[in-house]
């Protein structure tokens, strides 16, 4: 049963230490998508790729999250330095291009 | 501006009692209309695809409908596992895949 993995599944900090999240999308699939939820503003997309290429990173604050595939099997997305305004749950979701998306179990992240 | 409004935010049944769930959207040319279904502490759980106005699709007790302006999701005879957040996604045409997500609808089904 192939699924998409996300590690760590909880994280606490402290306002301006860094955060990585990783992803392993589900084998075959080339598009990635990273997505913050919210109570506030529900799902939200920051930013995906295909084939590895980033095609859209437009809702991501770009001075301090950063996004990247170093390989087909991982994707990362990075926040330095964290801010306790990023305390929410980070989604990677992967598919084929402009198909259905599959998402993980999530990242819960908390910046004190 | 592509836009997803579900209603109503919660919806409380008994278990047996049928409802319907609707995702009302604006949209610069359709791809296709997603389902997800959302248990807490766990990532969107994938549903349906629709892709056009009088499409329909069922899965156990939950069945998807569209029109050119909102998609239902159906849930007869519902049972306490259904209880959940349904989301609604659109994704548009030329947008690379991108989903543009509705807040939810709460599902809460009493035995």
């Amino acid at each position: 049963d192939a699924r998409v993995t996300q590690t760590p599944r909880h994280k606490v900090t402290e306002m301006g230490q860094e955060v990585t999240m990783r992803c392993q999308p589900i084998l075959g699939h080339n598009t990635v998508f990273w997505y913050r939820q919210t109570m506030m503003q529900g799902l939200e997309l920051l930013a995906y790729f295909r084939n590895r290429a980033p095609l859209d990173d437009s809702g991501m604050p770009k001075d301090r999250f950063s996004a990247e595939m170093p390989d087909a099997t991982l994707a990362t997305l990075k926040i330095q330095p964290s801010e306790p305004r990023d305390s929410a749950v980070y989604f990677c979701a992967s598919g084929p291009p402009a198909d259905t998306q599959y998402f993980g179990p999530g990242t819960r992240l908390t910046v004190l | 501006e592509d836009q997803v409004t579900q209603s109503p935010e919660a919806l409380r049944l008994q278990e047996g009692e049928s409802s319907s769930l609707n995702c009302s959207y604006t949209v610069s040319g359709l791809r296709g209309l997603f389902w997800y279904r959302q248990d807490p502490g766990k990532g969107p759980e994938f549903l349906f695809t629709l892709y056009s106005a009088g499409e329909e699709k069922e899965k156990e007790r939950l069945k998807a409908t569209l029109t050119k302006k909102e998609s239902f999701l159906h849930i007869t005879a519902p049972k306490p596992e259904d209880s959940a957040t349904y989301l609604c996604a659109v994704q548009a045409n030329n947008q690379g895949g991108k989903l543009i997500f509705g807040q939810g609808t709460e599902l809460s089904v009493k035995p």
